[in-house]
């Protein structure tokens, strides 16, 4: 079965400095892995999305992720953190193929000191 | 272009009662998508609709149910309403093409208070 998890549930780094998100995920498939980020009160918006081309993937507002399959990871990673970063990051994966469900994580809440 | 709407933002019932949530994909896209999103429990595949038939449903009972209507505008019923439903239900609109995983597009929710 399909399953992703998130290793930390909170993060928190000065602003300026490296953001590291970890997620390590299994799949019996070649798999389709996404970030999605919640800012609070609202909806998940997509930061960016891995469908087996490069494995570097590169998405909005300056995150990067990249896909590691004798890691099975796809750490989310951004140069310098901005205080608009805080937020709650959902690591996703597909589930079985032909089923177009979303598996998600459980989520990693980021904090950014000033 | 406008995103994925739904109504109402937030709800209020109580235990036995029964909730409709509503939701508006964007325009073009077939495939409407419903989470829930309780305290504690992240989020949880519900019910995926396409061309107006459920294709796919969340470990969830028979309760919540749901249609898609001709437009592929949904709905999402709650019957029976427990506590724990209490929960941000999320909905979300694709495309299909073939088996790729094409992006989910997340409406701001539906806030689901039982009292």
């Amino acid at each position: 079965a399909q399953s992703v998890t998130q290793l930390d549930s909170h993060v928190s780094v000065s602003e300026g400095t490296p953001v590291l998100l970890r997620c390590n995920y299994s799949s019996s498939y070649s798999p389709s892995l996404f970030w999605y980020v919640q800012h609070p009160n609202k909806g998940l918006q997509l930061l960016l999305k891995y469908t087996s081309a490069a494995t570097l993937v590169k998405g909005i507002n300056g995150f990067e992720a990249e896909f590691k399959k004798s890691e099975t990871s796809f750490h989310l990673t951004k140069p310098s953190a901005h205080m608009s970063d805080a937020a709650e990051y959902f690591c996703v994966v597909s589930d079985t193929p032909g089923t177009y469900k979303y598996i998600f994580g459980t989520g990693t809440r980021l904090k950014v000191l000033a | 272009e406008a995103g994925v709407t739904q109504s109402p933002t937030h709800l209020i019932k109580t235990r036995g009662q029964q909730a409709t949530l509503r939701c508006s994909p964007i325009s073009g896209h077939t495939s409407v998508y419903w989470y829930q999103q309780a305290l504690g429990l992240g989020l949880q595949f519900l019910l995926w609709y396409d061309e107006g038939e459920e294709r796919n449903r969340g470990n969830f009972p028979p309760r919540f149910s749901g249609r898609q209507f001709p437009n592929y505008s949904s709905e999402l019923n709650v019957n029976a309403l427990e506590l724990e439903d209490s929960a941000l239900y999320l909905c979300a609109s694709s495309f299909l093409s073939g088996v790729t995983y094409n992006e989910q597009f997340f409406g701001p929710g539906t806030r689901l208070t039982v009292l």
